[in-house]
């Protein structure tokens, strides 16, 4: 079954403490992104990448982290997460970054 | 700059009522164009996409969406909405000048009363 996955579901850290969501897909897929959602303010891209070590700054990057050694796989790292990065966090994937986008079942993180 | 606008946050439709949720960009050419359903705790799901040709859209779950050039809309329809339709919907560009970006509007929540 095409999918992707990131993990965890739900994840409650403390102010500092790195962390990191893992995300995978396996459709073989060469974009893949990162956003977040927040209320009223729908989806942001945090980062992208367009093929294996490729990254780029999406809309909203402070504070972020991610690599891409690994053609399905595309971690989000929180070097030291803040309570205003506490979000619902999305990975995505699609063949191109304008065409359609598969997601996962997101990360809840609260950032006390 | 380029923008997706949802002008309604939150809809109220009676079950079994037809629903229209609006959809306008900002974008100088026909981009690539798409709606996601997101149920409650779930991720995003895609509806229905429009990439040329027809512009009238058939998608899944008895959805339909018309793209009007004129207007810069890619609405979304539904004859008759179910009480399981309730979630929140987004509307979403794909910009045809690069191949790296989706352009995503706010969201509108649907809410179904019985």
């Amino acid at each position: 079954e095409a999918q992707v996955t990131q993990n965890p579901r739900y994840l409650i850290t403390v102010t500092g403490k790195k962390l990191t969501v893992t995300c995978s897909q396996n459709m073989n897929h060469e974009y893949m992104s990162w956003y977040r959602q927040d209320p009223g303010l729908g989806l942001r891209q945090i980062y992208y990448s367009m093929n294996v070590e490729v990254t780029d700054k999406g809309d909203v990057p402070e504070g972020y982290k991610v690599s891409r050694k690994e053609k399905r796989n595309f971690p989000l790292i929180l070097e030291s997460p803040s309570p205003n990065q506490t979000s619902l966090y999305f990975c995505a994937s699609s063949k191109e970054g304008n065409t359609e986008a598969f997601f996962g079942q997101g990360t809840r993180l609260t950032v006390v | 700059a380029q923008s997706v606008t949802q002008p309604d946050i939150h809809i109220t439709v009676s079950e079994g009522a037809s629903l229209e949720l609006r959809c306008n960009y900002s974008y100088g050419a026909t981009p690539y164009l798409f709606w996601y359903v997101q149920s409650p705790g779930q991720g995003l799901q895609l509806l229905l996409k429009y990439f040329s040709g027809d512009t009238l859209v058939q998608g899944i779950k008895g959805f339909e969406a018309e793209f009007k050039r004129s207007q810069s809309s890619f609405n979304l329809r539904k004859p008759s909405v179910h009480w399981s339709d309730a979630a929140e919907y987004f509307c979403a560009v794909g910009r045809i000048d690069s191949n790296y970006q989706l352009i995503w509007g706010a969201g509108t929540k649907l809410i179904i009363k019985p």
